[in-house]
């Protein structure tokens, strides 16, 4: 078993939609959890950090994380055909290595 | 947060012969990592590289295949050695900022013919 569990999708939504992306991870140490953004041939872009437990809102963009329930999501609001691009969740205990998810892909249709 | 950048953004190169691929930061940072994804692929961390020191290799990943350079607080290399197809991939170097959060290039990528 993978120790960052990520639906790869591919995920396909109306324009407007929200969208929700969901991470379960197995490793009660991590503290530190990130969302990134990685269109196609680019580099993956940091869209939501948070430490420990609760939630963060940065725009059209909310991050949860539920400790207790090992389980991260990021929700897109009003979501545009801009948001297409392949979704990742990370996250790291203190002074450790970074762990990914594998990523889903999400497709926000005109 | 840190602006990095990596030459060069890609290449292909033929199998048996090495590229080196540079990774320079606008300031300076104690952390970067050297990552690689594969075609569809998530990431894979090669090593973190280390100012002064000799980098720290992740399971699987050898120093002959894939020596690193770090000589300052702002560069550092990566080099892939004698490449077969199988290394044909997106190379990534990364930052960590003072909180833990991560930064990453643009990329470099490689395919081997």
């Amino acid at each position: 078993q993978k120790e960052v569990e990520q639906d790869p999708g591919p995920l396909s939504v109306p324009e407007g939609a929200i969208v929700s992306l969901n991470c379960t991870y197995s490793n009660s140490a991590f503290q530190y959890f990130m969302w990134y953004r990685q269109y196609s041939r680019k580099g993956p872009e940091l869209l939501m950090y948070t430490y420990s437990s609760g939630n963060k809102e940065d725009g059209r963009f909310t991050a949860q994380v539920d400790k207790s329930s090992k389980y991260i999501s990021l929700f897109i609001r009003d979501s545009q055909p801009s948001d297409s691009a392949t979704y990742l969740c990370a996250m790291k205990a203190a002074g450790n290595k970074l762990t990914f998810g594998g990523g889903t892909r999400v497709l926000v249709k005109p | 947060s840190a602006v990095i950048s990596q030459k060069p953004s890609r290449d292909i190169c033929q199998r048996g012969t090495s590229l080196t691929i540079q990774c320079q930061v606008d300031s300076q940072v104690t952390m970067m990592f050297w990552y690689r994804q594969q075609p569809g692929q998530s990431l894979t961390l090669i090593a973190t590289a280390n100012q002064g020191s000799e980098a720290t290799y992740e399971s699987g990943f050898v120093i002959d295949k894939f020596p690193i350079s770090r000589p300052n607080l702002t560069f550092s290399t990566l080099t892939v050695s004698n490449m077969s197809p199988e290394d044909s991939s997106i190379y990534l170097c990364s930052v960590e900022e003072g909180r833990g959060e991560q930064y990453f290039g643009p990329g470099t990528r490689l395919t081997v013919t």
